[in-house]
């Protein structure tokens, strides 16, 4: 079955510093991977996607994604955090033959400490 | 602003009763998608239309349906509503022809919060 693993629920990281948040599919085929914001009481914010090509992609609010085939990851990382990225994040894939439909990971809510 | 646009923002209403979900898409897109938001199942989706024909269903409840009219908008009735049903609905659209490939990106709206008590 297609899925999305989120390993980490909470994600802490001081003002400044590297974040990281972590991504891992399991699809039949070439995936198509996203990345999505929520802030509270708001909707889902798209960053970035993956289709094809170069293997790091860039986004949104500094943000980029690192995808590695031998892995099955695409994993989120920004080089300076901000308070101001304090939300919940969603890592989804969409795959050839599922039609468009998104399989979201279960989140990951990102802390960032001033 | 994503460009989607749903109403209403909040919806309470008692166990058994039918609601409405409205969703009109970006300007020009042609296909809609319901997503659900639990605590208990996350972020999952419920069913696809484009230009007015269903074209993927996911885990919908039979006492769930959905329609897109000619404007594009769409709607979702829920009915037989229940406590489990409480969550956060999304609609979400895209440009994509349904057989084009699934690489198109989703923009969502802010979401209905809906509450059964």
């Amino acid at each position: 079955a297609q899925s999305v693993a989120q390993p980490e629920d909470q994600v802490n990281v001081a003002e400044g510093n590297p974040l990281t948040v972590k991504c891992t599919y399991s699809v039949s085929g070439n995936p198509y991977l996203f990345w999505y914001v929520q802030y509270p009481n708001r909707g889902l914010q798209f960053l970035l996607k993956y289709i094809t090509g170069d293997n790091l992609v860039k986004g949104s609010y500094g943000f980029e994604a690192e995808f590695n085939k031998s892995q099955t990851s695409f994993h989120l990382k920004k080089p300076s955090a901000l308070v101001s990225d304090s939300a919940l994040y969603f890592c989804a894939v969409s795959y050839p033959g599922g039609y468009n439909k998104l399989i979201f990971g279960a989140g990951t809510r990102l802390a960032v400490h001033p | 602003d994503s460009g989607v646009t749903q109403t209403p923002k909040h919806l309470i209403t008692a166990t058994g009763q039918r609601v409405t979900l409205r969703c009109s898409p970006r300007s020009g897109d042609l296909s809609v998608y319901w997503y659900q938001q639990s605590l208990d199942q996350g972020l999952q989706f419920l069913i696809q239309y484009y230009n007015g024909e269903e074209r993927a269903k996911g885990n919908i409840l039979e006492r769930f349906s959905a329609q897109q009219f000619p404007d594009l908008h769409s709607e979702l009735n829920l009915s037989s509503l229940e406590l489990g049903d409480s969550a956060l609905y999304f609609c979400a659209s895209s440009g994509s022809h349904p057989l084009a490939g699934p690489s198109d990106t989703q923009y969502f709206g802010p979401g209905t919060r809906l509450t059964v008590l």
